[in-house]
């Protein structure tokens, strides 16, 4: 089993749905949660961490379930911009490392 | 604000030959990572400093070297390069591990 999985997608959405994404991680030790968004030929760059309690960022919205090990991302009011891919990220729960998911492809079309 | 700098953006090399990737970080921060990213795998780390003077293993170490030169410089060595060895190369850098990490452009190596 992967350390955290994610649905690759793409998930293809209209301008202005609601769209979102779960993974999954397997070290329930894990302490430290995120999601990174890329962009095709770009690096990766941080979206928002993501804590316990769930915490929210003008349109998105990241909630942690610790009991299922699961974390999801919503994205509410789809703009075009939004179109990436979507990568969770879990610490390894030992060592400084942190382990990326493969990412999930969403694309807005108008 | 320069942030994480990779050089170079793109290489091409044949099979057995040798290059260093660079990478430099202007945040002060003690820890930096060297990954892999290939089409439908995600990022994997090939080798990660925790702080100047101390490199380990990734998950994929085979086939590379990195040297921690300083606080700012950590660089990726691939000794006698191998078509699988084609990938696009990510450095990033925190402060101190286990938190949000920022990367550089990367790198598109290809050997043929």
């Amino acid at each position: 089993r992967k350390e955290v999985e994610q649905d690759p997608g793409p998930f293809n959405v209209p301008e202005g749905a609601t769209v979102a994404f779960n993974c999954t991680y397997s070290n329930s030790a894990s302490q430290s949660f995120f999601w990174y968004r890329q962009d095709c030929r770009k690096e990766p760059k941080l979206l928002m961490s993501v804590y316990s309690s769930g915490n929210e960022d003008g349109r998105f919205t990241a909630q942690l379930n610790r009991a299922s090990q699961y974390i999801s991302l919503l994205i509410r009011d789809s703009k075009l911009s939004d179109s990436a891919t979507y990568l969770c990220v879990v610490n390894a729960g030992y060592g400084n490392k942190l382990v990326f998911g493969a990412g999930t492809i969403l694309r807005v079309k108008s | 604000n320069a942030g994480v700098t990779q050089t170079p953006k793109f290489q091409v090399l044949k099979t057995g030959q040798s290059m260093t990737l660079q990478c430099a970080q202007d945040m002060n921060h003690n820890s930096m990572y060297w990954y892999r990213q290939d089409p439908g795998m995600g990022l994997r780390l090939i080798y990660y400093s925790a702080s100047e003077g101390t490199t380990d293993k990734g998950e994929v170490p085979n086939g590379y070297n990195v040297s921690r030169l300083n606080k700012r410089e950590f660089s990726l060595r691939l000794e006698s390069a191998a078509p699988s060895q084609t990938s696009v190369y990510f450095c990033a850098s925190d402060r101190n591990g286990n938190q949000p990490q920022h990367f550089g452009d990367g790198t598109r190596l290809s050997i043929l």
